[in-house]
């Protein structure tokens, strides 16, 4: 099966810092990635969707100055979280779907940010 | 928005039993999809099921569809202890944007 990498899987910085998450189709050309954050023992909650060569759609409630989205390739997306602060400690999960019109999105193994 | 609503949130079963979980949903969908999450990991795909579908069979998962009722149910069979993770339904409302529910946390005894 298709599969989409999240780098890296685990990350520790101090709050006003900025992380980026990358998230990569290994083996397959993904035109629409999607971001999703989980909190503990809670559900995954769509933030954005990322399609490439164009700007990211926000949900609502998404700060999209906080949340950058950047998909530049057909194989990589990116999600900065900037300044981060606490509260923006979570599980940060993206999805590809592919270029064959099938329904199906492959998630990567996820990245657990802890901001300090 | 999350649409998809899921009962039991936790079921404990003895190795070797059926486990069966509910989503319910509110709109209506193209597919409805069924995720397996390992506790602190990506999530697996398990199955698909389209709208026109009633019921879809995949090794031990068997997933039903009742669009009148807007509810899906996956059974695990002969549970097993790698079976043990937490469970979610997603539906996809025509635009490819999942909606989770809120998940069935299984737990297999040995």
């Amino acid at each position: 099966g298709a599969v989409v990498s999240q780098h890296p899987s685990r990350v520790i910085c101090k709050s006003g810092t900025s992380v980026k998450i990358e998230c990569r189709s290994l083996d397959f050309q993904a035109t629409t990635m999607f971001w999703y954050r989980q909190f503990p023992k809670k559900s995954l909650m769509l933030m954005a969707t990322s399609n490439e060569g164009s700007k990211a759609t926000y949900e609502q409630g998404v700060e999209k100055d906080k949340f950058l989205i950047n998909h530049a390739s057909l194989t990589l997306s990116t999600l900065t979280v900037t300044s981060a602060h606490p509260e923006d400690s979570s599980f940060y999960i993206c999805s590809a779907r592919g270029t064959s019109g099938s329904n199906e999105q492959f998630f990567g193994p996820g990245t657990r940010l802890t901001v300090l | 928005s999350q649409q998809g609503e899921e009962d039991p949130q936790a079921l404990s079963i003895q190795e070797g039993e059926n486990a069966t979980m509910n989503c319910s949903y509110k709109t209506s969908i193209n597919n409805l999809q069924w995720y397996r999450q390992n506790s602190g990991r990506g999530l697996v795909h398990l199955i698909l099921i389209r709208s026109n579908e009633r019921e879809k069979h995949s090794g031990r998962l068997r997933v039903t569809l009742d669009t009148s009722k807007k509810s899906s149910s996956l059974l695990i069979t002969a549970s097993r202890a790698a079976d043990t993770a937490s469970y979610f339904c997603a539906t996809d409302p025509h635009d490819y944007k999942l909606s989770f529910g809120a998940g069935t946390t299984v737990t297999v005894r040995a």
